[in-house]
C-alpha cells in the first residue's frame, strides 16, 4: 500500500466553474476525513466518513460542497460554482478507528491545491 | 467549545539545542488521544507523537517528547538535539466530541511555524 492519495495535485479553475477531487484512503482504515488548510493556517475540519457513512459536516461547507464516499473505499468532495475563497489546499487522511474513540494517527495526503481565478 | 491553541505562531532554534512548542486546549472528556504532526515545506503531514490522556507517563519518541499537564490542559512538545529536518509546521491534535454523543472529529490548532538555524 502506497499510502493516501489525492488526485488532481494541483487544480486551476476559473470562478463559477465545478471542481472534483478524489481521495484514496489507505485500504484497510475505515474512516476518511477532509480537511482544508490555506496558507499559513491549520487545517480547518470540512467532513469525515466511517466506512461509507458521513458522520458530520462542518457548517463551514456550504451547499456548494459535498462528498462521498461509495461503498466506504475511495471519497470525492466536490464543489460547486467555485469562488476565489475557496482557493486553498484540500486535505484527506485515513484513519482506523474502533469503537467511538479514536486511538489512531491520522495519515495524510499530499493534498489537492485549488486556484479559483 | 472545544479549542485547541497554539500561542506561539513562530519560533527558531539553533541546531543542536532543544525547544518547547506549547498548546492548550479545552475539552470534557476524560478519556482520549492527543496528537502532535508536523508538515515541512510543501509535504505531507506526519505524526510526531501521540499521547493517552489516562496515561500520567508522558510520550517520548527518540528526540521528541511531550510534557502533558492534563489537569491544566496543556500538551506540549520538546524536541532535544534540534537537526535542520526539524524546520516544519507543528500542529496539535485533539478529538472533538459532539454534545449529543458519538464518534469524534479532530481539531487542529493552527500551528506553530519551526525553524531550526545550522
Amino acid at each position: 500500500d502506497t499510502g493516501v492519495s489525492q488526485d488532481p495535485r494541483h487544480k486551476i479553475t476559473k470562478r463559477g466553474q465545478n471542481v472534483t477531487f478524489r481521495c484514496d484512503p489507505i485500504s484497510e482504515h475505515n474512516r476518511l476525513y477532509w480537511y482544508r488548510q490555506t496558507l499559513g493556517q491549520g487545517p480547518e475540519f470540512l467532513t469525515y466518513f466511517q466506512n461509507e457513512a458521513q458522520l458530520e459536516k462542518s457548517r463551514l461547507l456550504s451547499d456548494r460542497f459535498s462528498a462521498e464516499r461509495p461503498k466506504g473505499s475511495f471519497s470525492t468532495l466536490e464543489i460547486q460554482r467555485t469562488e476565489q475563497g475557496d482557493s486553498a489546499m484540500y486535505l484527506c487522511a485515513s484513519s482506523l478507528a474502533s469503537g467511538t474513540l479514536n486511538t489512531g494517527e491520522l495519515f495524510f495526503g499530499e493534498g489537492s491545491r485549488l486556484t479559483v481565478l | 467549545a472545544q479549542t485547541v491553541t497554539q500561542s506561539q505562531p513562530e519560533m527558531s532554534v539553533q541546531e543542536a539545542e532543544t525547544v518547547t512548542l506549547s498548546c492548550t486546549y479545552d475539552t470534557s472528556e476524560s478519556n482520549y488521544y492527543l496528537f502532535w504532526y508536523k508538515q515541512p515545506p510543501s509535504r505531507q503531514m506526519i505524526l510526531v507523537i501521540r499521547q493517552e490522556a489516562y496515561k500520567q507517563q508522558n510520550a517520548t519518541e527518540n528526540r521528541f517528547s511531550v510534557n502533558f499537564q492534563k489537569a491544566a490542559k496543556s500538551f506540549s512538545l520538546k524536541i532535544s538535539d534540534s537537526q535542520l529536518g526539524d524546520t516544519a509546521m507543528y500542529f496539535c491534535e485533539i478529538p472533538k466530541f459532539p454534545p449529543q454523543g458519538g464518534s469524534e472529529k479532530l481539531v487542529f490548532g493552527k500551528g506553530t511555524k519551526l525553524t531550526v538555524n545550522p
